[in-house]
């Protein structure tokens, strides 16, 4: 069974700090992960996507990759209130069809 | 259309009964995913459509859960004799040619499931 598997939280953070949301996945043949955003009552959105190991930034966002260790990280700095929000982890599966297998989210606080 | 479109929004229904969730993908997006979403989960697979191949049923729950998808754009979510369990936010993406190119799914606004 392919998972991820991410800490549900609450994550609270104030406002201007750095937001440091993890995620593990089970999947070695996985290639591409992805973070995806979902404000409350809403549906999901892309926000960042990382294929190589190392760092992706994109404005106040870094995505962190490292296959050996099955780890994806999402840091966000300089945290706002609208940031509050349940990110999502995902991962493409490598069954030759491009299904997106997803965590089951973090919730993430910035106060004001 | 602008987006992807899901319908009903809310459908309350009794236990037993069959229902029917529609989605309308971007125009010319070949890909089709459903996914359903219970309070404080995360979203579960269902099954994804891409052009004319097979469709991967793997994460149908059950045979009572089937989909379709006709000419290659509407898609219909059929649940047969409902169970409290099914209630949950049944959620529709597309995608120009399938998460494989860049993850990048777009979501509809979701159908809320109720069955009582």
């Amino acid at each position: 069974q392919k998972e991820v598997e991410q800490n549900s939280g609450p994550l609270s953070v104030p406002e201007g700090a750095i937001a440091s949301l993890n995620c593990t996945y089970s999947d070695r043949g996985s290639q591409s992960f992805f973070w995806y955003r979902q404000y409350s009552g809403k549906s999901p959105e892309l926000i960042m996507s990382i294929y190589s190991n190392g760092d992706k930034e994109d404005g106040r966002f870094t995505a962190q990759l490292n296959k050996a260790s099955q780890y994806v990280s999402l840091l966000i700095r300089d945290s706002q209130p609208s940031d509050s929000a349940t990110y999502l982890c995902a991962f493409l599966a490598n069954s030759g069809y491009s299904t997106l297998t997803f965590g089951k989210g973090t919730m993430l606080l910035v106060s004001p | 259309g602008a987006g992807v479109s899901q319908s009903p929004s809310n459908k309350v229904t009794e236990k037993g009964k069959d229902v029917e969730l529609r989605c309308d993908p971007i125009s010319g997006h070949t890909a089709l995913y459903w996914y359903r979403q219970s309070l404080g989960q995360g979203l579960e697979f269902l099954i994804y459509f891409q052009g004319n191949s097979a469709p991967d049923k793997s994460g149908l729950p059950s045979d009572r859960f089937s989909a379709e998808r006709t000419g290659g754009s509407v898609s219909t979510l059929t649940i047969q004799r409902t169970q409290q369990e099914d209630s949950a936010v049944y959620l529709c993406a597309s995608s120009l040619d399938g998460a494989g190119t860049n993850g990048k799914l777009f979501f509809g606004s979701g159908t809320q499931l109720s069955v009582l």
